[in-house]
């Protein structure tokens, strides 16, 4: 069936480093632009980062811009998300998320979910 | 950037109630607007985009409309399984802050 499957996330002191990965499944990921999206506890939703499907264009939240990465693996089905330079702040939950596809036209939209990786930023 | 307002933060309600509730975007964003419903340590589900068309698999009773500036999702008759946390999002960026739809 089609899967997100989030890995990658933990503990990491301020300033640190983290790769988040995200394997994909049951559907051609190549087809697909992609997202994370983060949520910080009992908090709303934010986005973080988007490319598209050929790699060709990614922007980030101005929350993370200069300090995250957002690529992917056409080959391996996944996705990726270098995260330097941590803050308290970006303790969160991240999710990858599939953005929906309409009769061959990109909506921009999520429409499958990874179960999400928690990261936590703290001394 | 696009401000996304979302109104009521929480709305208690009943089984069976119409429940409406409202995102404003502070300019406006034609019709990208996409709502989702998340539920306590879950993944948010896809509901509505481009306003107003149901995802696949969603139940009828979910509709959203607006254009513009003004949107709402509209749940016709509220369910056990629909107490939940509401989001709209204006493509691709911005979300709203939620809204929670909690038992009366």
């Amino acid at each position: 069936q089609v899967q997100l499957v989030e890995s990658g996330g933990g503990l990491v002191k301020p300033g640190g480093s983290l790769r988040l990965s995200c394997a994909a499944s049951g559907f051609t990921f190549s087809d697909y632009y992609m997202s994370w999206i983060r949520q910080a506890p009992g908090k709303g939703l934010e986005w973080v980062s988007y490319i598209s499907s050929s790699s060709s264009y990614t922007n980030y939240a101005d929350s993370v811009k200069g300090r995250f990465t957002i690529s992917r693996d056409n080959a391996k089905n996944s996705l990726y998300l270098q995260m330097n330079s941590l803050r308290a702040e970006d303790t969160a939950v991240y999710y990858c998320a599939r953005g929906l596809m309409v009769r061959g036209l990109h909506e921009f939209a999520f429409d499958i979910w990874g179960q999400g990786t928690m990261v936590t930023v703290s001394s | 950037d696009i401000q996304m307002t979302q109104s009521p933060s929480t709305l208690s309600a009943s089984v069976g109630d119409r429940v409406t509730i409202t995102c404003r975007a502070s300019q406006s964003i034609s019709s990208w607007l996409a709502w989702y419903q998340q539920k306590p340590g879950k993944a948010p589900k896809l509901l509505i985009y481009k306003a107003s068309s149901l995802e696949s698999g969603v139940p009828s009773r979910f509709s959203g409309s607006g254009s513009g500036t003004e949107f709402t999702l509209t749940i016709s008759s509220l369910q056990p399984d629909d107490f939940a946390t509401y989001y709209c999002q204006q493509y691709p960026w911005t979300f709203g802050q939620g809204t929670k739809v909690e038992i009366k």
